[in-house]
């Protein structure tokens, strides 16, 4: 069964700076999807970005980008010029290649948006 | 134009009691989901239909039981309710061609 790990419950950054929030997987299957969502306190789950594992070019967003690391199955969030509309948690997914699948989340990664 | 809309939005009920959850997509898309989000914010699917069809069933107790009338509704019903469904519950769907999932605003579920 694949796993999904984000090794940092909370993370914090000031207004316009970087930050990088880690996500780790573990699969044995060679196509799959890897998803970032994000869940303000409103609640609402809201899709920040997308890579298919069969890609080499790292997703871009806007300000948000991933650092996809196939082997190492590493999927890493980059936020630049962070906003206070930032403030979320951060939930990374895997899902599998095939219809019908389910994602498979991590724990999440609360982020804290300073002024 | 809700694409997944949820009803309803708060439920606060006694434990015993039974209760639904009614979910609705205007995508067109023939996957829904049942996700159950706990306390520690911990995401985890319970169901999945495919054009009416239970294709996941992730050990979820039998007093939880989905129905489906047709792909657009995925509905959520729990019978004899308990302390520990105190939760919130996304529905959410996507297309066979494996984009990504769209969720509800969620269903917070409060057992008293």
């Amino acid at each position: 069964a694949q796993t999904v790990t984000q090794s940092q419950p909370e993370m914090s950054v000031q207004e316009a700076e970087t930050v990088t929030l880690s996500c780790t997987y573990d699969t044995s299957e060679s196509d799959y999807y890897l998803f970032w969502y994000k869940q303000p306190p409103s609640r609402q789950m809201i899709l920040v970005i997308r890579q298919e594992a069969y890609k080499q070019q790292n997703a871009t967003e806007n300000r948000f980008s991933v650092n996809f690391q196939k082997a190492a199955k590493s999927f890493s969030l980059k936020i630049s010029d962070s906003q206070l509309g930032d403030a979320a948690m951060y939930f990374c997914a895997y899902r599998s290649f095939g219809g019908s699948e389910k994602l498979v989340f991590g724990k999440g990664t609360k982020l804290t948006v300073n002024p | 134009d809700t694409a997944v809309s949820q009803t309803p939005k708060y439920l606060v009920t006694q434990m015993g009691n039974d209760k639904s959850i009614k979910c609705e997509q205007n995508l067109g898309h023939d996957t829904m989901y049942w996700y159950k989000q706990d306390s520690k914010k911990f995401l985890k699917i319970m169901f999945s239909y495919n054009n009416k069809e239970l294709i996941i069933n992730e050990t979820v107790p039998n007093r939880f039981s989905p129905k489906s009338p047709d792909k657009a509704h995925l509905n959520l019903h729990i019978n004899s309710l308990e302390l520990g469904d105190s939760a919130v519950y996304f529905c959410a769907s996507s297309p066979l061609e494996n984009t990504e999932a769209f969720f509800g605003q969620g269903t917070r579920l409060t057992v008293v």
